[in-house]
């Protein structure tokens, strides 16, 4: 099964930062990578999908990248409720793996 | 609009099986744009996707639990469910019920609010 690696496991920032998430692939997914977000208590939200696109109704702070085995999460300037954890997924090969996630906490 | 919402058991003797139901509303099952599938979270941990069912029942799951797995749909109910045999602490976890669509690439575009099932004698 494919393994997704991200990192790093905590990243400590400040609101108004910007805050970079990794998430690499053992090999291509090609563009078929998701990202959510979860907050404490709640279920996962959809942000980002085939690598890029914003899902509907997610702000443009939010923006994905990357291709074949390396995609990055960016936020542009984090407010008070991006502090959450975030997780891929690929859908390039079943089965649908995710990665162990990203908490993004307030420094 | 759309809304899924996970039911069963909230505890599960050791060696028995895990039986979840997911109720849709806001969208039929049978619509050829979406799957439906089933993500598993256990207590402080990550999440696993355990499979999904398509539009037309084709059925696919995650290798690691394929031997103890069904998921099944009822269209006349707008429903699809989950079971799980053998089960142990291991499978301990809130269960999500989710949608994938095929606009957004097979992602999980709608998730339930997931229910938690211990396992424990």
């Amino acid at each position: 099964e494919i393994v997704l690696t991200q990192s790093p496991g905590t990243l400590s920032l400040s609101p108004g930062e910007r805050a970079s998430l990794s998430c690499r692939a053992s090999q291509s997914v090609t563009t078929h990578v998701a990202w959510y977000q979860q907050r404490p208590g709640q279920a996962p939200r959809l942000l980002i999908y085939g690598a890029s696109n914003r899902a509907t109704g997610i702000p443009d702070r939010f923006r994905g990248s990357g291709s074949g085995t390396d995609f990055t999460l960016t936020i542009s300037r984090l407010e008070s409720e991006d502090f959450a954890m975030y997780y891929c997924q690929q859908f390039g090969t079943s089965p649908w793996t995710f990665g162990r996630g990203t908490k993004v906490e307030i420094k | 609009q759309v809304q899924l919402r996970e039911s069963g058991p909230g505890l599960v003797k050791p060696s028995e099986t895990l039986s979840l139901t997911c109720t849709v509303s806001g969208v039929s099952i049978t619509t050829d744009l979406y799957y439906w599938g089933w993500i598993r979270q256990p207590p402080g941990k990550g999440l696993e996707w355990v499979g999904s069912i398509t539009f037309s029942g084709k059925t696919f799951y995650n290798p690691s639990l394929k031997s103890r797995v069904t998921i099944s749909a009822d269209t006349s109910k707008n429903q699809f469910s989950l079971n799980l045999t053998s089960v142990t602490a291991a499978d301990t976890s809130l269960f999500f019920c989710a949608r994938h669509s095929r606009l957004t690439g097979t992602a999980l575009d709608n998730w339930g609010q997931g229910t938690l099932v211990t396992v424990s004698s």
